[in-house]
């Protein structure tokens, strides 16, 4: 199973909106409707973010919003903070024998 | 409040098995209850290591399905990890979660705090 393609970075000034990429197959991202969201700050563990595409855990800003379109999902985090400022990273439900599989990563970099 | 916390060994020799535990609290391993291992080489992804449900069903990646055991003790609330033949690749934080589930699909809504396991002579 190959990981999900992610650009490498990404970033926005305080105030402004960031949108990150996942694009997957149609094994992965395209079957299911799966895909979740982590942001990893340097040195922590992994967040959930998103998951569903859209939902967002209790605790979540919604500024951080997901979507996806056939193999692509998307994170997008809206009025940048710069505690938003970390990695993230997309994964998805890959079916056959319970498979998952996680994106590249991101790093986001407030300005 | 749900934890979880990763145990074992910071440095492994070649060819060693590393054995991990994953001890948890705030929530049981009972029906409809399952925990992962995931990995994260140093500066790079996270990896879907295995996976294992409150009945017992065990699932691994593809690629390390030969070197991975999973398995469980409800009554201690962990679940440990066994990788045999490790080698210098196998460097990484080793992270376990919990899993939320819905029909199919799964995801991670708990993480502990990983633990770094360096492979080297």
């Amino acid at each position: 199973q190959s990981a999900l393609t992610q650009p490498p970075s990404a970033s926005g000034s305080p105030g402004q909106s960031v949108t990150i990429s996942c694009t997957g197959t149609s094994s992965d991202v395209g079957a299911y409707n799966f895909v979740s969201w982590y942001q990893q700050h340097p040195g922590k563990a992994p967040k959930l973010m998103i998951y569903e595409v859209s939902k967002r855990p209790s605790g979540v800003p919604d500024r951080f919003s997901g979507s996806k379109s056939g193999n692509t999902a998307s994170l997008t985090v809206s009025g940048l903070q710069a505690e938003d400022e970390a990695d993230y990273y997309c994964s998805s439900y890959a079916g056959s024998n319970n498979n998952y599989v996680f994106g590249t990563g991101t790093k986001v970099t407030v300005l | 409040q749900v934890t979880l916390k990763e145990s074992g060994p910071a440095l492994v020799k070649p060819t060693q098995t590393l054995t991990l535990t994953c001890t948890f609290s705030g929530f049981s391993l009972s029906f409809g209850m399952r925990v992962s291992w995931i990995r994260q080489p140093p500066g790079k992804a996270l990896e879907w290591l295995a996976r294992i449900d409150w009945d017992d069903d065990r699932f691994y990646t593809t690629s390390l399905k030969s070197r991975l055991t999973i398995s469980k003790d409800a009554s201690k609330n962990q679940v440990v990890l066994t990788m045999t033949n490790m080698e210098p690749v196998d460097t990484a934080t080793y992270y376990c979660a919990r899993i939320q589930s819905k029909g199919v699909g799964w995801w991670f809504d708990f993480w502990g705090q990983g633990i770094l396991v360096t492979v080297s002579s």
